[in-house]
């Protein structure tokens, strides 16, 4: 089926470590996004990228790391994880006059 | 910077009924889009209807359609013959007609809805 892949699904960190969430989109969108969601807060822009090799930061880029190697994935990687960054992490991808098509989500606990 | 306003935190509606979710925003551009997206308790971000502002139209998907006031910067999600599977979190979102994709797609603070039975 045609949309955003994202895994894992869940996953629970030490705090220190370093994790790796993956995102992959097969509709050959040129934007992709990653968010987190956290209760009261909505969602909120990690990092974006506009086509492979161009990053940007978003609204809460501190603690993560992103690379846009292939149009299809875009990885997003927790460098120390802390437990602030105990949340609901989607990837979406959205071609130019459309709106986003999410990835099932990651549910991140950082003890 | 635009912004969206979801009003009302919760809302419920009785199986088989009608209800509407409110929505307003806040930009100075004349281009743009509007999307109310759903999420059930699956957490899955669900696209449910889109609107271009250029359309007076106002958008129609089967039981959920809008009611578009540009001028008045409104943007209603009307959800008809109620279902238990409408029951979910659904947000309210603005994207710029803009360059930067990014920076410019806006979510409301969501509505959380529940359908009696």
């Amino acid at each position: 089926n045609a949309g955003v892949t994202q895994t894992p699904k869940f996953q629970v960190l030490k705090t220190g470590q370093s994790m790796t969430l993956q995102c992959a989109q097969d509709m050959n969108h040129e934007y992709m996004s990653w968010y987190r969601q956290d209760p009261g807060m909505g969602l909120r822009l990690i990092h974006y990228s506009v086509g492979a090799g161009i990053t940007d930061q978003g609204e809460v880029p501190n603690g993560y790391n992103v690379s846009r190697s292939t149009t299809e994935d875009f990885p997003l990687r927790l460098l120390s994880a802390a437990p602030s960054q105990t949340s609901v992490y989607f990837c979406a991808s959205m071609r130019p006059s459309g709106g986003y098509t999410f990835g099932s989500g990651t549910r991140l606990t950082v003890v | 910077a635009q912004t969206v306003t979801q009003s009302q935190p919760e809302m419920s509606v009785q199986e088989a009924e009608t209800v509407t979710l409110s929505c307003t925003y806040d930009t100075s551009e004349s281009d743009y889009y509007l999307f109310w997206y759903k999420q059930p308790p699956s957490r899955q971000m669900i696209l449910v209807i889109r609107q271009e502002a250029y359309k007076q139209q106002n958008a129609t998907e089967n039981r959920f359609s809008v009611n578009f006031q540009k001028a008045a910067k409104s943007f209603s999600l009307k959800i008809s013959d109620s279902q238990l599977g409408d029951a979910a979190m659904y947000f309210c979102a603005y994207r710029s007609e803009a360059n930067n994709y990014g920076q410019n797609f806006v979510f409301g603070p969501g509505t959380r809805l529940s359908v009696l039975p």
